[in-house]
């Protein structure tokens, strides 16, 4: 079944930790972005991808890094994770098309909480 | 550059009232637009898209919307509210140039009682 997965779901982690976050993808989707979201907030997109070797930053400044190494696969880095990190991180696809077939299909969030 | 503005961050209604969710675009072209739900602890789940087709776009769970250029809205409606409607709602635009410029509204919170 096509699907976007996100391991882990939650996260308890001590402050100057290196912690990635995975993101997978099942759709063949070139596209893919990372959003960061606070409780009940609005959605802030931090890392985004067109393709495999292509990494762009987002709206919002952030620490952490991303990778592309294969289509399916977009995992977030964070080298040393501070409580300023504690957020909801949501992964997201889509293809790459001109057509209103760019929406964005979402996987189920990771909740981070950095002690 | 394309935005979304979204009146009301709280929405609150009765279980079987109308619901009405409002979004605002602005868009220098014809935009594509889109409104997604999330529950709680949940990512977002796609509810209907406007295409340029059909002004009024039916979705999932009984909600539809209609798009209106004259008055760049696309607000989300649903005849009757049910308990399981409670979530956060998204309105979002995308222009056509290979979903390039793909906002975000600040979202509502629906709250459904009882």
């Amino acid at each position: 079944e096509a699907d976007i997965y996100q391991t882990p779901r939650y996260l308890v982690i001590g402050t100057g930790k290196k912690i990635t976050l995975e993101c997978s993808q099942t759709m063949g989707h070139d596209k893919m972005y990372w959003y960061q979201q606070d409780p009940g907030m609005e959605l802030h997109l931090i890392h985004y991808s067109y393709g495999v070797n292509s990494t762009e930053k987002g709206d919002l400044s952030s620490e952490s890094t991303v990778s592309r190494i294969r289509t399916e696969h977009f995992p977030l880095t964070l080298e040393s994770a501070r409580p300023s990190h504690t957020s909801q991180y949501l992964c997201a696809s889509s293809v790459l098309s001109g057509g209103a077939s760019n929406e964005q299909f979402f996987g189920p969030g990771t909740r981070l909480t950095v002690l | 550059a394309q935005s979304v503005t979204q009146l009301g961050s709280h929405v609150s209604v009765s279980e079987g009232a109308l619901v009405l969710l409002r979004c605002n675009y602005s868009s220098s072209v014809p935009p594509y637009l889109f409104w997604y739900v999330q529950y709680p602890n949940q990512g977002l789940q796609l509810l209907l898209k406007y295409t340029s087709a059909a002004t009024l776009v039916k979705g999932i769970n009984g909600f539809e919307a209609e798009f209106k250029k004259s008055e760049t809205s696309f607000h989300l409606t649903k005849p009757s509210a049910h308990m399981s409607d409670a979530a956060e709602y998204f309105c979002a635009v995308s222009d056509h140039n290979y979903g390039q410029n793909f906002v975000f509204g600040p979202g509502t919170r629906l709250s459904v009682l009882p």
